[in-house]
């Protein structure tokens, strides 16, 4: 079992849509989760990251947290074409290490 | 500079040849990281610099993958006698520190595309 599991999509909504990415992960020892947004030919930049269970919001994007069922996810409110990308999630114990999932490829039709 | 530099930023190299990969980052940063991309595959991390020294160089696949970095600055990765399967995108982050806390997250360059014909 990969440590990190992500669906890699493509995931193509129309423009305005709830958009929901998830990640489930298996090392209980993780305490930092992070969201990284990349566009093609791009490097991933850091979207947001929430530290322990709940929920972290900013502007558009909420990232939640349960960490009983090991689950994380981004919600997107009213997408934009702009936003197609592709989302990788990355939890952390706390260390120099991030674990990357595979990334779910998002398209926001206008 | 303002952020991370990598060059080159598309290499395409025969079977057997040696590549070199450069990483400048953002200055001050002490921790730098390796990782590479291939078609999904996601993000596979290869090696960890704080400052000069490589605590983690673990996920180097095989003894062909060597990395450097001189002066707390610039990283070197070497790949010797490519092989095809080395064919992805290498990227390079850095960060203040080599622990997560605040604002203390990993910026990446835009990688460096390597096709191995």
């Amino acid at each position: 079992q990969k440590e990190v599991e992500q669906d890699p999509g493509p995931l193509s909504v129309p423009e305005g849509a709830i958009v929901s990415l998830n990640c489930t992960y298996s090392n209980s020892a993780f305490q930092y989760f992070m969201w990284y947004r990349q566009y093609s030919r791009k490097g991933p930049e850091l979207l947001m990251y929430t530290y322990s269970s709940g929920n972290k919001e900013d502007g558009r994007f909420t990232a939640q947290v349960d960490k009983s069922s090991k689950y994380i996810s981004l919600f997107i409110r009213d997408s934009q074409p702009s936003d197609s990308a592709t989302y990788l999630c990355a939890p952390s114990s706390g260390t120099y290490k991030y674990i990357f999932g595979t990334g779910t490829r998002l398209k926001v039709l206008a | 500079g303002a952020g991370v530099s990598q060059s080159p930023s598309n290499k395409v190299t025969e079977k057997g040849k040696d590549v070199e990969l450069r990483c400048d980052p953002i200055s001050g940063h002490t921790a730098l990281y390796w990782y590479r991309q291939s078609l999904g595959q996601g993000l596979e991390f290869l090696i960890y610099f704080q400052g000069n020294s490589a605590p983690d160089k673990s996920g180097l696949p095989s003894d062909r993958f060597s990395a450097e970095r001189t002066g707390g600055s610039v990283s070197t990765l070497t790949i010797q006698r490519t092989q095809q399967e080395d064919s992805a995108v290498y990227l390079c982050a850095s960060s203040q520190q080599g622990t997560v806390s605040g604002a203390n997250v990993l910026t990446f360059g835009a990688g460096s595309r390597l096709t191995v014909l």
